[in-house]
């Protein structure tokens, strides 16, 4: 079945850029593109929505984060990229890649997540 | 932006059952998702569209939504059904489309 994995760095410093990289396996290109989100999470808080990037390359932003987001597909590689500019330590979460149903606008299939710290 | 509003948490003994409500301006008219999130877990689709389940997630849950308030509906609650749950909506009028609650911590005393 499919699976997403998040990777990229466990910790970078106030200021920095932050690269994450979901990879999506065992996906049949035979089913069109997938629709694919980011989604954060801080320690012992909610769910927090921050991209999006649908199967024809619409994508969309957390107004809270616009202008500090660009998410990105490479197809080839079968990956979804996600930066983040001028990193802080509020940014401190797991940070989630997850597959939008094609039934509907909702999630339905998730990685296990990163997290992510922000520390000088 | 629409926002969705949960009870910080909700205890039910073994064997009850469990409501969890999800609050929002005439939520009624827009499709509900809820996740559930065990500790340390990615969260997990368990209701989808108000009341459809995915394929293995237990009858025991189920949803329903109407004017102001969703809810979650977990039946004959289990010790392994503790867990954070979320409600979701999107909200295609906003420039902040995917909107989640702030989550319900289940607790089975």
């Amino acid at each position: 079945q499919v699976t997403l994995k998040e990777s990229g760095p466990v910790l970078v410093k106030p200021t920095e850029t932050l690269t994450l990289t979901c990879t999506v396996s065992n996906f049949s290109r035979s089913n069109g593109g997938m629709h694919m989100s980011w989604i954060r999470q801080p320690p012992g808080k909610a769910l927090e929505w921050l991209a999006h990037i649908f199967s024809n390359d619409d994508k969309s932003y957390s107004t809270s984060l616009k202008g500090r987001l660009t998410i990105s597909r490479d197809t080839s590689k079968s990956q979804v990229v996600l930066t983040m500019t001028n990193m802080d330590p509020v940014d401190t979460a797991t940070y989630y890649c997850a597959r939008i149903s094609i039934r509907g606008l909702f999630f339905d299939l998730w990685g296990r997540g990163t997290l992510v710290t922000v520390s000088s | 932006s629409y926002v969705l509003t949960q009870p910080p948490s909700v205890s039910v003994a073994p064997g009850q059952t469990a409501r969890i409500t999800c609050g929002g301006n005439n939520i009624g008219s827009k499709s509900v998702h809820w996740y559930q999130q065990k500790p340390g877990q990615a969260p997990v689709l368990v209701v989808y569209y108000d009341t459809d389940r995915p394929s293995g997630i237990p009858e025991r849950f189920s949803g329903s939504n109407s004017g102001n308030t969703a809810t979650l509906t977990i039946s004959r609650v289990e010790a392994g059904d503790e867990a954070d749950f979320y409600c979701q909506v999107w909200d295609g009028g906003s420039d902040h489309p995917w909107v989640f609650g702030g989550g319900t911590k289940l607790t089975v005393l």
